[in-house]
């Protein structure tokens, strides 16, 4: 597609549900970044994703949250037993090949956790 | 580690007058600086980027930004500001020197909300 787009835009859940946050990159792109923005806060960088490589998972804040990304295209990230501290955007980038520095963003998820 | 300041939780101006949105690093190596702008609702939209080269970079929407290795900044400027300018802008630094495999992730700030007045 023209852009990254992520699904659902907003999603509800009760506190203890497990939900799934999609991220589909622009086509091509290799590396794919799964960012958390909490209110009034910057971006905090949760997991990337290169090509076929395993994925650097330094920055997921508990083993909660898993991510995966099949076929080297489309994204999944888990957050399971949800918790209200979980409730921010979930944002994700995709950027192309070596040396191409920028990243491109979706709109980002909403999740609120009830 | 890699760090960004936005020291300016707020900056407003007048409609037509030039704006600053001030942004400072801290990197191991040399710096990637990037600027991103969100509007409400909406996910980041990248404006312009320092990699190498001309410390002057120009971007879209007719941003510029000033890379000052001395004094570690990379502040945004517009000439004239509109009323559509306003919006939440992001400073975001990666260090230049990375191993194989890592992950190249950006820090950002924590945002600056500018808002230019009619």
């Amino acid at each position: 597609g023209a852009g990254v787009s992520q699904s659902p835009s907003n999603k509800v859940t009760e506190k203890g549900k497990d939900v799934e946050l999609r991220c589909d990159p622009i086509s091509g792109h290799t590396a794919l970044y799964w960012y958390r923005q909490s209110l009034g806060q910057g971006l905090e960088f949760l997991i990337y994703f290169q090509g076929n490589s395993a994925p650097d998972k330094s920055g997921l804040p508990s083993d909660r949250f898993s991510a995966e990304r099949t076929g080297g295209s489309v994204s999944t990230l888990t957050i399971q037993r949800t918790q209200q501290e979980d409730s921010a955007v979930y944002l994700c980038a995709s950027r192309g090949l070596a040396g191409e520095e920028t990243q491109y963003f979706g709109p980002g998820t909403r999740l609120l956790v009830l | 580690a890699q760090s960004v300041a936005q020291p300016e939780d707020q900056v407003n101006v007048a409609e037509g007058n030039p704006l600053t949105v001030k942004c400072t690093y801290s990197v191991s190596g040399n710096p990637y600086l990037f600027w991103y702008v969100q509007y409400p609702n909406r996910g980041l939209q990248f404006l312009l980027k320092y990699i190498t080269g001309d410390n002057l970079v120009k971007g879209s929407y007719g941003f510029e930004a000033e890379f000052n290795k001395s004094q570690t900044s990379f502040h945004l400027k517009k000439p004239s500001a509109l009323v559509s300018d306003s919006a939440l802008y992001f400073c975001a630094v990666r260090d230049a020197g990375f191993s194989s495999g890592s992950a190249r992730q950006l820090t950002f700030g924590s945002g600056t909300q500018l808002t230019v007045l009619p």
